[in-house]
């Protein structure tokens, strides 16, 4: 079964500071990867999504992601972090693009944007 | 942009009272799940539904919980005898080639 393994609970960051947001996930084959964003008591928001090709996705609001097979790994990054966007983050995987397959999510990432 | 439309935002009801939640999936979309997020926690998935029937359900899921896909838009999720435990956040999605969310509804038990 996949499963998504976000390391960092809280992070803090300085606005205009640049941000990166780990995300590992185990699963036998090549998965398919996502970011979501999620303000306080609101809905999932997809930021980015990779399927397959390039590497380097890039997203809405400015975000990109990292492919990396041999780390298992889909980090997040954005250059220079705005107050806006303080919210969770929610690293997800899925067997393919849809079918019935579930997501799966990781427990997510709380940022804290310091003015 | 196509969006998934859940209804209402919120709803607080008694223990022990049957609840509906309403979803309207995005029209040429074949696969739809309901996702439940407790606060503070994850999100976790209950159950997904394709061609009229379940397709995979959750530990989570069990017989409290049933989905229906009444008529050509809507897809529901029953909670019956709903319990303290049972407040969470609960998202609608549906699926094509990638998956879009609800907003959620806030379900409260008291």
């Amino acid at each position: 079964a996949q499963s998504v393994t976000q390391p960092d609970i809280h992070i803090t960051v300085s606005e205009g500071a640049s941000l990166e947001l780990r995300c590992n996930y185990s699963y036998g084959a090549t998965p398919y990867l996502f970011w979501y964003v999620q303000s306080p008591g609101q809905g999932l928001q997809l930021l980015l999504k990779y399927f397959s090709g390039d590497t380097l996705v890039q997203g809405i609001k400015g975000f990109e992601a990292e492919f990396k097979r041999s780390q298992s790994s889909f980090n997040l990054r954005k250059p220079s972090v705005h107050w806006s966007d303080a919210a969770e983050y929610f690293c997800a995987v899925a067997p393919f693009t849809g079918g019935g397959n579930k997501l799966t999510f990781g427990t997510g990432t709380q940022l804290k944007v310091e003015l | 942009e196509p969006e998934v439309t859940q209804t209402p935002s919120h709803q607080v009801t008694q223990m022990g009272q049957e609840v509906i939640l309403r979803c309207v999936p995005i029209s040429n979309h074949l696969y739809f799940y309901w996702y439940r997020q407790i606060l503070g926690q994850k999100v976790e998935f209950l159950v997904s539904f394709y061609n009229n029937e379940i397709s995979e359900k959750s530990e989570i899921f069990d017989d409290q919980f049933s989905v229906e896909r009444p008529d050509g838009s809507n897809f529901t999720l029953k909670i019956r005898s709903t319990k303290l435990e049972d407040s969470a956040m609960y998202f609608c999605a549906s699926s094509e080639y990638g998956y879009t969310f609800g907003s959620g509804t806030r379900l409260t038990v008291v």
